[in-house]
C-alpha cells in the first residue's frame, strides 16, 4: 500500500462546477498536510496547507483533514479552465520533514 | 523575493557520464530538499538538509547519487555514471525550520529536466 494515495483521474468537471479530490494517508502519526497543483512540464506549486482536523478555506479552495479516517481533501469552486492541472496531495511523517506525495489527480475543467 | 532556482533547466547525458545539478534556495531558508519525479508520479524524496548538514539521505537511489550543501546555502545534487533510469526531474525545495514560524511550506525550484541517452 503506497504511504499516500489518490485517484489518478482524469476528474473532468464543467466550468462552474465545485472539484473535489480526495486523498487517504496511512501514517498516522502525520501532522502535515499540503495541496500542490502542478501544470503541465512546471514545478509543483502550493495551494493550501492544514494542519489540525476541519475545514480551511481561501478563496475558491477549501482544504479539509479528517486524522480519525486519515483522509484529506481539496475543493474547487467555481471551477475554471485554469484550474485543469494535476493537483498533488503531500504529507510530512512524524518527526519528519521531508514530504511523501501521492501520485496526483488530474483536473480537467471544460467550458 | 526570487524563487528557488535551479540549472541547468535540461541536461542530456550519455550513459555513463557523470552530471552535477544545482539549487540555490530562497534566500535565509534553512532547510532544503531535493526530489526526483518520474513522469506520470509525484515527486520522491531523495535528501534534505538543515543548512550544511544532510540529515536525512534515505532517498538517494544508490550509492552513484551524492549531495552537498557546504556552505550552507547553494547545493550540488551529483550523479555518477548515469543510466537511463535515471532520467526524470530533478526537484530542489526550500523552507523555512517550522519552528521559525509555524509554516513548514516548501516551494520548489523549476526543476532539471534530465534525459539520459
Amino acid at each position: 500500500q503506497k504511504e499516500v494515495e489518490q485517484n489518478s483521474g482524469p476528474l473532468s468537471v464543467p466550468e462552474g462546477a465545485i472539484a473535489s479530490l480526495n486523498c487517504t494517508y496511512s501514517d498516522r502519526g502525520s501532522q502535515s498536510f499540503f495541496w500542490y497543483r502542478q501544470y503541465s512540464g512546471k514545478s509543483p506549486e502550493l495551494i493550501m496547507s492544514i494542519y489540525s482536523n476541519g475545514d480551511k478555506e481561501d478563496g475558491r479552495f477549501t482544504a479539509q483533514l479528517n486524522k480519525a479516517s486519515q483522509y484529506v481533501s481539496l475543493l474547487i469552486r467555481d471551477s475554471q479552465p485554469s484550474d485543469s492541472a494535476t493537483y498533488l496531495c503531500a504529507v510530512n511523517g512524524d518527526n519528519t520533514d521531508k514530504l511523501i506525495f501521492g501520485t496526483g489527480t488530474r483536473l480537467q475543467v471544460f467550458p | 523575493g526570487a524563487g528557488v532556482s535551479q540549472s541547468p533547466r535540461y541536461k542530456v547525458a550519455k550513459r555513463g557520464q557523470d552530471v552535477a545539478l544545482r539549487c540555490d534556495p530562497i534566500s535565509g531558508h534553512v532547510s532544503l530538499f531535493w526530489y526526483q519525479q518520474a513522469l506520470g508520479q509525484g515527486p520522491e524524496f531523495l535528501t534534505y538538509f538543515q543548512n550544511e548538514a544532510q540529515l536525512d539521505k534515505s532517498g538517494l537511489p544508490s550509492d552513484r547519487f551524492f549531495a552537498e550543501r557546504p556552505e550552507g546555502s547553494v547545493s550540488t545534487l551529483k550523479i555518477q555514471r548515469t543510466q537511463q533510469e535515471d532520467s526524470a526531474v530533478y526537484l530542489c525545495a526550500s523552507s523555512l525550520p517550522a519552528t521559525a514560524t509555524g509554516d513548514e511550506t516548501q516551494y520548489f525550484g523549476p526543476g532539471t529536466r534530465l534525459l539520459v541517452l
